[in-house]
């Protein structure tokens, strides 16, 4: 069974710094990993999807790298804003179904 | 091009009552996934469905709970005699490809906020 984890829960940062997002996960058989921002009462936006063959994807100011046989992916979030502040989840897909982290909540101050 | 629809947004249902969630997957999506966020937990796989067919629904509690993918129109995940451990944010996703493809690539809607009272 595919477990995620994302640390740390909770990140407070002056605007301006840069983020830095961990997730692991114990199964290193995936198909790929994506990384969602979630917004209090809203939905999932996709932000970035890595193909299991892939090391990196980048974004604008994000950037996701993936080393799946350590079990690891990074989300780096350059030059935060205030506007980057919400709940950040890992997603790692075995076939068709995903398994989510229970999310980094971000708070970047203005 | 709309994303995947969700309704309603929010639903309050008496404990005993049956709650009826409705999700339109992405033009040209044939793929579709129910996923459910209970309060402070991470979000768990229920089911995964495709037109006409249940391909997997060994995240949905056996009993109470059904989906379904009709040939036409949305899918529908049912709750019956609603109880308050149901109350959760519900989140369906679709996807133009499926199982055993490595792109697949899913996106959610904004989720029904069903609250059990």
């Amino acid at each position: 069974k595919q477990e995620v984890t994302q640390i740390p829960a909770a990140l407070s940062v002056p605007e301006g710094e840069n983020l830095v997002l961990n997730c692991s996960f114990t199964d290193s058989a995936i198909y790929n990993l994506q990384w969602f921002r979630q917004d209090p009462g809203k939905g999932l936006t996709s932000l970035l999807l890595i193909q299991s063959s892939q090391r990196e994807q980048t974004s604008g100011r994000l950037n996701a790298s993936l080393d799946k046989s350590s079990g690891r992916s990074t989300l780096y979030i350059a030059a935060s804003q205030p506007g980057d502040s919400a709940t950040y989840l890992c997603a790692v897909r075995n076939d068709y179904k995903l398994s989510f982290g229970a999310g980094t909540t971000v708070t970047v101050r203005a | 091009n709309a994303g995947v629809m969700q309704n309603p947004r929010h639903l309050v249902r008496r404990r005993g009552q049956e709650a009826r969630l409705r999700c339109s997957p992405m033009k040209g999506h044939s793929h579709v996934y129910w996923y459910r966020q209970l309060p402070e937990e991470g979000l768990k796989f229920m089911v995964y469905l495709q037109k006409e067919n249940i391909i997997d629904e060994s995240g949905m509690p056996k009993e109470r709970f059904s989906a379904e993918f009709p040939k036409e129109g949305p899918s529908i995940l049912r709750i019956q005699q609603v109880v308050r451990g149901d109350s959760a944010a519900y989140f369906c996703a679709s996807s133009r490809t499926g199982q055993g493809y490595e792109g697949t690539e899913a996106f959610f809607g904004q989720g029904t906020r069903l609250t059990v009272v």
